[in-house]
């Protein structure tokens, strides 16, 4: 059972640019969750989708972050103008449909440094 | 306020001997989950044991066990017979209103760092 990849696992950018991170799912999951973690914290929430469609999306998600999951499989997030305080782990989780019981599972995090 | 509260930053413990960890929740949902997750220095989130709101008994997967006191809004893990592996960061979070489309998210406490000492 293959589980979240991420890809890249890290990646440093200069300030203004624009970085894209796919994750793929496990594959019978249908639901793909993005979190952020900065240094010293607990994860915080993102977005999520559920198949293809984007059902919520945290305050934390500015203008400059958009995310998709065009064919319900893999999602890319996709950060325009990078900002130093976007420096973070940014964290894929997938999770089967299964109401009370679903446990999310995470990917190994991609690390990005904005210098 | 906090929806997710651990109050220890970090603790030592012996080898082979059992740890809990203190989690405290606020929410005003029947029906929600807590869950625990392990964080090594490779960064990635390792699910460790789940516990509904509607669970009469309290979760248990192999070494750890969950203490669930749903009254007093905490969910403590125990972690018995400690090994070097088992140091990490370990996160406490919840899922709310399950049965809300939006309700799935998980929110997560500020952590506890666990040092295993031989």
């Amino acid at each position: 059972d293959t589980g979240v990849s991420q890809d890249p696992r890290h990646k440093i950018t200069k300030r203004g640019q624009n970085v894209t991170f796919r994750c793929d799912p496990i594959s019978e999951h249908n639901r793909l969750y993005w979190y952020r973690q900065t240094l010293g914290q607990g994860p915080e929430f993102l977005t999520y989708f559920q198949n293809e469609a984007q059902l919520e999306k945290s305050r934390l998600l500015s203008d400059r972050f958009s995310a998709e999951r065009p064919k319900g499989s893999f999602s890319t997030l996709e950060i325009q103008r990078t900002e130093q305080g976007d420096s973070a782990m940014y964290l894929c989780a997938s999770s089967r449909d299964r109401a009370y019981q679903e446990t999310q599972y995470f990917g190994p995090g991609t690390r990005l440094l904005v210098l | 306020a906090q929806k997710i509260t651990q109050t220890q930053p970090g603790m030592f413990v012996q080898e082979k001997e059992a740890v809990t960890l203190d989690c405290t929740y606020d929410t005003s949902d029947q029906s929600y989950g807590l869950f625990w997750y392990k964080q090594p220095s490779s960064g990635e989130m390792i699910f460790l044991i789940y516990q509904g709101s509607y669970d009469e008994q309290n979760a248990t997967e192999g070494r750890y066990s969950l203490n669930f006191q749903k009254a007093r809004k905490s969910a403590n893990l125990v972690i018995s017979a400690s090994q070097l592996g088992d140091s990490a960061m370990y996160f406490c979070a919840m899922r709310e209103g399950y049965l809300k489309a939006a309700g799935n998210k998980l929110t997560f406490g500020g952590g506890t760092r666990v040092l295993v000492k031989p």
